[in-house]
């Protein structure tokens, strides 16, 4: 079965430092992918996808993720985080072609320390 | 212009009863999913609506769970014979059209479900 693979539970960071959360997936063929974010007391939220293309995609709040297809990864990074980034992080992959279902990783915590 | 909208927001119940849990989707979304987060863990799909027929229900754990959309507009998921190990966040998410994996989901706020 396919799956997500997040390398973070949790992550703690303080304010200007440099963020990368890895994703890897398990799926040969091809995949649309997405990174979501959910902040303390909020719905989840898209943060960026990526269907085709350039595969560096940028998103809101200065986020992008890279797609590395040789490696199966899709990770997600931020030069410099803001206490304001606090929140979880899922990872989601659609195989393409098999309908709108999104498959998850565990998700990622990350705490930044004003 | 609302989200996704999802009542109760919590539910408790006792091992062994019937529950249902509703969905509002966007007015206009054409598709409806269910997914269920476990505590440390991500949404796992359950089942998802193109219109009023569930076009992939193969995340259903067990013939206890069901889901119906009537009307192709709100759902419901029952839940028969309530056991501990469906105690999670039961999440809907709604998105525009029929039969694409392209557009993108929102999310409502999710039901809390607790069964003692």
């Amino acid at each position: 079965a396919q799956s997500v693979s997040q390398h973070n539970h949790h992550v703690i960071l303080s304010e200007a430092a440099s963020l990368e959360l890895g994703c890897n997936y398990s799926y040969g063929g091809t995949v649309n992918l997405f990174w979501y974010v959910q902040y303390p007391g909020q719905h989840l939220q898209l943060l960026l996808k990526y269907f085709s293309g350039d595969p560096l995609v940028k998103g809101i709040k200065g986020f992008e993720a890279e797609f590395i297809k040789s490696k199966f990864s899709f990770n997600l990074r931020k030069p410099s985080v803001q206490w304001s980034d606090t929140a979880e992080y899922f990872c989601a992959v659609n195989i393409y072609n098999q309908g709108g279902k999104l498959i998850f990783g565990q998700g990622t915590e990350l705490s930044v320390k004003p | 212009g609302a989200g996704v909208s999802q009542t109760p927001s919590n539910k408790v119940t006792e091992k062994g009863k019937y529950v249902e849990l509703r969905c509002d989707p966007i007015s206009g979304h054409t598709a409806l999913y269910w997914y269920r987060q476990s505590l440390g863990q991500g949404p796992e799909f359950l089942i998802y609506f193109q219109g009023t027929g569930a076009a992939d229900d193969s995340g259903l754990p067990n013939d206890r769970f069901f889901a119906v959309r009537p009307e192709g507009s709100v759902s419901t998921l029952k839940i028969q014979r309530t056991e501990r190990g469906d105690s999670a966040v039961y999440l809907c998410a709604s998105s525009q059209k029929l039969a694409s994996s392209y557009n993108e989901q929102f999310f409502g706020p999710g039901t809390r479900l607790t069964v003692l």
